[in-house]
């Protein structure tokens, strides 16, 4: 499958804490982007990590990129209430698509 | 608010109905894209346009067709439809052609009964 896979399909974690998010695939690749999805809503662009990075911060995020073990990590500290959404990492295959994971859902209890 | 709209917000209709829903992209963005999103398939691609031609096709089934106009929105037509059309369609554009991020619409939700 082209799909990315991401793990854990479902995290609950309380607020404060980090969460981490994993993403393999298994073509090459130019970049990597990570989108959030709240329930029903549209996606919304996180973070692009290049191919040629292997780390990259924006706030609360760090995104990781080992493309040696084509496998990617979204990591969230300090995590609020309002980080519950959906997680997907999404990367563009040999024919221009972006392919997106089926996605991690994060809960963040108060 | 990423930019881009879509119209309408919910659609219910009965099946072998036909149903046309609407995207007009960022402003200066030449490319859109069609995605669907269901339980069972997760976010599939559909189809891209860029300025007016199409670039790409996903998962489209023949039922299903698009267009971008010389104004750049673009319009996602879906006939004869079935039950298991219903899903979240989502219109998502980007400055150029490939490899970019890409800015998503609120969706239409398209109920078939």
């Amino acid at each position: 499958s082209q799909q990315g896979e991401e793990d854990p399909q479902a995290l609950s974690i309380q607020e404060g804490e980090n969460a981490t998010m994993n993403c393999s695939y298994k073509t090459s690749i130019n970049n990597l982007q990570w989108y959030r999805q709240n329930s029903g809503r549209g996606l919304v662009h996180l973070i692009l990590i290049r191919s040629n990075e292997r780390e990259k911060h924006s706030g609360r995020l760090r995104v990781t990129l080992d493309t040696s073990k084509k496998s990617s990590s979204l990591l969230i500290t300090a995590s609020r209430a309002a980080d519950t959404a959906s997680y997907f990492c999404a990367f563009y295959n040999q024919g221009g698509k972006l392919i997106f994971g089926q996605g991690t859902e994060l809960s963040v209890k108060p | 608010d990423s930019g881009v709209t879509q119209t309408p917000k919910h659609l219910i209709t009965a099946t072998g109905q036909r149903v046309t829903l609407r995207c007009s992209p960022r402003s200066g963005d030449l490319s859109v894209y069609w995605y669907q999103q269901s339980l069972d398939q997760g976010l599939q691609f559909l189809i891209q346009y860029y300025n007016g031609e199409e670039r790409a096709k996903g998962n489209i089934l023949e039922r299903f067709s698009a267009q971008q106009f010389p104004d750049l929105h673009s319009e996602l037509n879906l006939s004869s439809l079935e039950l298991g059309d219903s899903a979240l369609y989502f219109c998502a554009s980007s400055p150029r052609l490939a490899h970019y991020e890409q800015y998503f619409g609120p969706g239409t939700r398209l109920t078939v009964t």
